[in-house]
């Protein structure tokens, strides 16, 4: 296993259109988290799952935004209608110990361009 | 809103210790201080975490105040790979789960 995984790496999609990104967490690791980050800034949380239940969702996932993890392995994060604003770096991360005491294990990304 | 308060960069010679500073005056006294760093167009790496005691681990040592109001990240010989922006973090519970608030970090520069 060599650590998270994310799908695309870029991405450039016209305003309007839908766009969905692929994370493959670290296998034995249960918790998985969404975050977004935008340039000059630290990263912000979008939504964390346990295992394949959706348990904690940021006011910023707005109702075009919606995660999947269906069967508790790889994960999903749907855009739609993207808008201009929508433009960052998605970042995946995941965790085997609770509330990721020893540390999350992030992706490299997912970037984002709408234009 | 972040918890934590960096310089925004910082310069170290290559070789030497690299000291990264952190004011988190807020922090409560279950909420824990963690390190990541972020390399160029890459996601961010774990460096290190701690609650009260100072920590060590192959990467750095975490330095934390006896009032923990502050603490110091300490690169003990840094290289060139070491440039990257660290970023200072608190652990606090939100709406019954625990986030990891990030700020704006340090962006700090190895030179030659």
């Amino acid at each position: 296993d060599t650590g998270v995984s994310q799908d695309p790496r870029h991405k450039i999609t016209k305003r309007g259109q839908n766009v969905t990104f692929r994370c493959d967490p670290i296998s034995e690791h249960n918790r998985l988290y969404w975050y977004r980050q935008t340039l000059g800034q630290g990263p912000e949380f979008l939504t964390y799952f346990q295992n394949e239940a959706q348990l904690e969702k940021s006011r910023l996932l707005s109702d075009r935004f919606s995660a999947e993890r269906p069967k508790g392995s790889f994960s999903t994060l749907e855009i739609q209608r993207t808008e201009q604003g929508d433009s960052a770096m998605y970042l995946c991360a995941s965790s085997l110990a609770p509330q990721g005491v020893d540390g999350y294990t992030f992706g490299s990304g997912t970037r984002l361009t709408v234009v | 809103d972040a918890k934590t308060t960096q310089p925004p960069s910082m310069d170290c010679a290559e070789g030497r210790a690299a000291n990264l500073p952190c004011n988190h005056s807020t922090i409560s006294g279950n909420e824990y201080v963690y390190w990541y760093r972020q390399i160029h167009s890459q996601g961010p790496q774990y460096i290190i975490h701690g609650l009260k005691n100072n920590e060590t681990n192959e990467m750095a040592s975490l330095i934390i105040t006896e009032d923990r109001k502050s603490s110091t990240l300490i690169l003990p010989h840094a290289t060139l790979r070491d440039t990257a922006v660290y970023y200072c973090i608190v652990r606090v519970l939100m709406d019954s789960n625990y986030q990891l608030i990030w700020g704006a970090g340090t962006k700090l520069i190895i030179k030659p």
